[in-house]
């Protein structure tokens, strides 16, 4: 069972914005630990979209932002555009018991 | 070219053990942590066992935790995941995943395209 809360799924016209939640507790993003974001093509393998909460590796579009606040972490995605239609997880460290990476329940984005 | 390749998936009984390898390519690999992440038919990711770049620090989820054993060999530039005493629910696309750092507590920057295994009799 995931640790961070995502909403199951969101959904938005072209050129919209949308915002995907995460929510953590006090041992993960409460406590200070980064929050990352993936985004998952259908069938394809995870890709880096956002890392240390708000920065984009080289060629992920600026359409893309992260942010962090207190226990939870944000995800905008702006203009949205018909190739962003995939799954997306956050991800962060956990520092209960022997410590973990933990994702979030991921969340489908559907472009309308 | 930045790659990962992993193999030694298949079809194995419950209770079998089954060794994943993945190989690593175009990046200075003894330099970052590695990991292995799991995604089961239909659902979501979950994060498996890291290691730091020497072996010296290994981090593994509860749920596999005295089963699987991760293990790197820099000389080889290869990552490996010894899977035993295997069960239904660890039937998944296992992926291997580099580290944006050296230690196993960051950001999963490069990511191979999964081998599959399936624990059934």
């Amino acid at each position: 069972q995931s640790v961070l809360t995502q909403p199951p799924s969101v959904s938005g016209a072209p050129g919209q914005r949308v915002t995907i939640s995460c929510t953590g507790s006090s041992s993960n993003i409460g406590a200070g630990y980064d929050v990352h974001w993936y985004q998952q093509l259908p069938g394809t393998a995870p890709k880096l979209l956002i890392y240390g909460n708000s920065n984009r590796p080289s060629g992920v579009p600026d359409r893309f932002s992260g942010s962090k606040s207190g226990t939870s972490a944000s995800l905008a995605i702006t203009g949205l555009q018909a190739e962003d239609e995939a799954d997306y997880y956050c991800q962060s460290y956990d520092s209960s018991l022997s410590g973990s990476n933990v994702f979030g329940t991921g969340t489908k984005v559907t472009v309308l | 070219e930045v790659q990962l390749v992993e193999s030694g998936g298949g079809l194995v009984q419950p209770g079998r053990s089954l060794r994943l390898s993945c190989a690593a390519s175009g990046f200075t690999f003894d330099d970052y942590a590695m990991h292995w992440v799991r995604q089961a038919p239909g659902k979501g990711l979950e994060w498996v066992s890291g290691i730091s770049w020497n072996s010296g620090s290994i981090g593994y989820a509860d749920s596999v935790k005295g089963r699987f054993t991760i293990s790197r060999d820099n000389a080889k530039n290869s990552l490996y995941l010894q899977m035993n005493s295997l069960r239904a629910e660890d039937t998944a696309l296992y992926y291997c995943a580099k580290d944006h750092y050296g230690s196993w507590n960051y950001a999963f920057d490069i990511w191979g395209q999964g081998t599959m295994v399936t624990v059934s009799s």
